[in-house]
């Protein structure tokens, strides 16, 4: 079955500098990389997702880039504020209606 | 996207006994997903939920600690049974609204079992 590696565990950067967090997958089949992010005490919101006939998406300071051969994905943050401080988890499933395999996660803190 | 509302948000529980939690979807899906998360952990998926046939377990969960219902379209509930200190963690249901994308999560149960 598909697996999900992250990377880094935790990551701190000063307020205004981006942030990077990078996901391996195992399963060739896989289609669709979405990404959470977790505030403390609340459930995962989705906040931007990739298909894999897709090579880039931005979506005001976030954005998701794959590359399909080596089988990765990553999130950018730019100009991160400290409401950016979160746990984000990337994802991955190669058909829908399947359940969502997780990376570990990836705690980010921004240092105003 | 859908909507799901997840009862209860929290509980505290004796060792022994069971749980019950709930997920209402405002729309009609095909698939539900239990996951649990463990404190600082990521979700790890306990089982699918199909409705109108058996839940498919994740290795590691069994139907006898957790059995799940699925009567509707909208509807699943979760029992964790015979609960120990071992089974204390967040649990989330989770939907994937339609068209294989946009999966969301209701907003947690919270058990400790004390």
């Amino acid at each position: 079955g598909e697996n999900v590696e992250q990377h880094p565990s935790t990551l701190s950067v000063q307020e205004g500098d981006s942030a990077v967090i990078k996901c391996t997958y195992s399963d060739s089949a896989s289609n669709y990389f979405p990404w959470y992010k977790q505030e403390l005490g609340k459930r995962p919101q989705l906040i931007i997702d990739i298909r894999s006939n897709v090579g880039e998406k931005k979506d005001q300071r976030i954005a998701v880039t794959l590359n399909k051969t080596a089988k990765h994905f990553s999130l950018h943050i730019t100009e991160t504020q400290p409401e950016d401080s979160a746990v984000y988890f990337c994802a991955a499933l190669n058909s829908g209606n399947t359940p969502l395999v997780f990376g570990k996660g990836t705690r980010l803190s921004v240092i105003a | 996207s859908a909507v799901i509302s997840q009862k209860p948000s929290r509980d505290i529980c004796q060792r022994g006994t069971s749980l019950t939690i709930q997920c209402q979807v405002d729309s009609q899906v095909t698939m539900m997903f239990w996951y649990r998360q463990q404190p600082g952990q990521s979700l790890t998926l306990i089982a699918t939920a199909n409705q109108g046939s058996e839940a498919t377990y994740e290795s590691g969960f069994v139907i006898d600690k957790f059995p799940i219902s699925r009567p509707n379209l909208t509807f699943s509930t979760l029992t964790v049974s015979n609960m120990s200190p071992e089974d204390s963690s967040i649990y989330l249901c989770s939907v994937e609204p339609g068209g294989g994308y946009g999966y969301t999560f209701g907003s947690g149960t919270r058990l400790t079992v004390v």
